[in-house]
This record gives C-alpha cells, structure tokens and sequence, in this order.
C-alpha cells in the first residue's frame, strides 16, 4: 500500500511569498496531522483533521497559517506571507483512528524561506 | 502540562556494543506510548506502541519498555543499520506528544 505522500520535497522561496504544502493520506485512515519540525523546538503538532473536518488547530503558530481537507485524500497546508522563520521541515501524518492507533508519517516537505 | 524529555541526546555506540535509550513523560491520561525511528531526509517510521505499566515489546534488535513514569529502548547487540534518531510520543488525548529524540550512531 502506498503511504503518506507529500509534495514537494523541496521549497525554496523569498520571503512574503504564498507557499502551499501538499499531502495525501493514506486510503482509509479518518485522521490527517500536520507536524512542522526545528531543530530547537522538535516536532509539533499544527492542526489535525478528522473526516476531512478540522477538529484542532490550536499549534497553528499564526494566522498566516491555514489549513484544508476538501475531501478524504487531499489536504494543504498554506503559508501566506511566510517568512524566515517558517523554515522547517513540515510532515503530514495519518491515521485510521484518534486513539490507540499509531501515526504514519510522509517523509515531509523541507522549506527554506529567504 | 505533558512533556517528554529523552535522554541521552546523542549516543555513540561500537557494533555489538548494547544501551538502553530513556524516555521520560509527564502526561495525565495517558492513552499509549509510541516509539518512532527516523533517518535524515524521511519522516519518522512507527516502532511500538506501548499501552500500560509492564508491557514489553520487541522487534529484531529492539525491546521497548514501559513504566508508568518512562519507557526505555533497549538496543542489544546494534549493528550500523540501527543508526537513526528514536524518537518518544506520548498520547493524551488525541494529539502525540513528542520528545526531541535520540540520535544513536553505531560503528563498526
């Protein structure tokens, strides 16, 4: 089966551009996380969502930050203007249920904003 | 407020040379203890997922324990294929929370 899918792997771009991060869950799974991972703060949960609802979105940093799920294999997160300090790696997690249920992760989006 | 701190940092070890990796929580409710593995450039892979005090799980080389204030990743006899960064999340609710990891370097 394939697993999480992330595009792109990849991003570089100037600071006060829009970037939108892309991922494909898992077929299946009800539950789509966002994670954003530093060096200084380790991986840490942005927003997640459950049948294609978002439910939490209290670790979204700013509102410059959004999230969407327009339906069961698709999802973006949106950054808009970034900045310097939005460089990070980004992962998109899966999951079939909330609890009990382990999470299975794409293997992220490396952004650097200049 | 939930927190998990592993320990050490980094671990540098010879091939066949065995350690234990810690993972120390705070959490109220706690709904399972997860190790993850992660080499550079992907994204964390799942190990085990631990549930209550004195359950053990083992996978090759790797033997995950819990207590109920810490879980520890023992790794007998690692072989430089065991080089990654371990990683510890706790689950509360239904967020995971995760340390920053261990980075364990095997050399042969």
């Amino acid at each position: 089966d394939a697993g999480v899918i992330q595009s792109p792997r990849h991003e570089v771009t100037e600071m006060g551009q829009e970037v939108t991060l892309r991922c494909k869950p898992i077929s299946g799974h009800d539950y789509l996380f966002w994670y954003r991972q530093t060096m200084m703060r380790g991986l840490e949960l942005l927003i997640y969502f459950n049948n294609n609802v978002p439910i939490d979105d209290s670790g979204m940093p700013e509102d410059r930050f959004s999230a969407k799920m327009p339906n069961a294999s698709f999802s973006t997160l949106k950054i808009q203007p970034s900045e310097p300090r939005d460089s990070a790696v980004y992962f998109c997690a899966s999951s079939p249920a909330s609890v009990n249920q382990p999470q299975h992760f794409g293997d992220g989006t490396r952004l650097s904003i200049l | 407020e939930d927190q998990v701190t592993q320990s050490p940092e980094a671990l540098r070890l010879q091939e066949g040379e065995s350690s234990s990796l810690n993972c120390s929580y705070t959490v109220s409710g706690l709904r399972g203890l997860f190790w993850y593995r992660q080499d550079p450039g992907k994204g964390p892979e799942f190990l085990f997922t631990l549930y209550s005090a004195g359950e053990e799980k083992e996978k090759e080389r790797l033997k995950a324990t819990l207590t109920k204030k810490e879980s520890f990743l023992h790794i007998t006899a690692p072989k430089p294929e065991d080089s990654a960064t371990y990683l510890c999340a706790v689950q509360a609710g239904t967020a995971l929370i995760f340390g920053k990891g261990t980075t364990l370097s095997v050399s042969s």
